[in-house]
């Protein structure tokens, strides 16, 4: 069956700009969740849904991230402001239950 | 401070070998773990799991064993095959605590040689 996919594959923005990154879960999977890797990290958690809600936030890092999901089902993040630090690898994960996390391939986000 | 921690960088293994990737973590909460494979420019990709409950879970050539009293876990590849050759994070998460998020190691970058 398909996987997660996520949208675009890479995105080139400039400081200041505002960006919104897009997720497809696997089909019927309740739970979505973001993460964010940099260079030689690991992922690091942003967010998580359960269904529409967003029922874990707590690793958004400022203000300017924010995310939906209001179908339950295809997901956006959405960065405001845009600043060099935010450059790195944003990825998509979904799960039918509360274990484990199938990803995507990412959204390469880079930040001039 | 690093709740999951892959203290070796990068591994080589001969092919045909063993592999032994190895985890520490240092939150008594978490009670789920997993691996998961990266290939460049694409997603981690699972791999195998372990539930606090066992100590123990094969599939396959993929092997993880969990130490609690330890806080270790590690995972074995054999035998080991130069397409296993890829970066492996360890991830934990604390499901009786209602957390799901993952907490991810740094990674270690395997190399199996022909």
């Amino acid at each position: 069956g398909a996987g997660v996919s996520q949208t675009p594959s890479n995105k080139v923005t400039e400081k200041g700009k505002y960006v919104e990154l897009r997720c497809d879960p696997i089909s019927g999977h309740t739970a979505l969740y973001w993460y964010r890797q940099s260079l030689g990290q690991g992922p690091e958690f942003l967010i998580y849904f359960q269904g529409t809600g967003a029922a874990d936030d707590s690793g958004l890092p400022n203000d300017r991230f924010f995310a939906v999901r209001p179908e339950g089902s295809v997901s956006t993040l959405k960065i405001q402001r845009t600043e060099r630090g935010d450059s790195a690898m944003y990825l998509c994960a979904s799960s039918p239950g509360t274990d484990t996390q199938y990803f995507g391939p990412g959204t390469r986000l880079t930040v001039l | 401070d690093q709740q999951v921690k892959q203290n070796s960088p990068s591994l080589s293994v001969q092919e045909g070998r063993i592999s032994i990737l190895n985890c520490d973590y240092t939150n008594s909460m978490f009670d789920y773990f997993l691996w998961y494979k990266k290939y460049p420019a694409e997603g981690p990709t699972f791999l195998i799991s372990i539930s606090s409950i066992k100590d123990k879970n094969e599939d396959g050539r993929f092997t993880v064993f969990l130490n609690k009293s330890a806080k270790h876990l590690s995972l074995h590849i054999v035998p080991s095959q130069p397409g296993d050759s890829a970066v492996y994070f360890c991830a934990a998460s604390s499901l009786r605590a209602g957390s799901y998020q993952l907490t991810f190691g740094k990674g270690t970058k395997l190399s199996v040689i022909p």
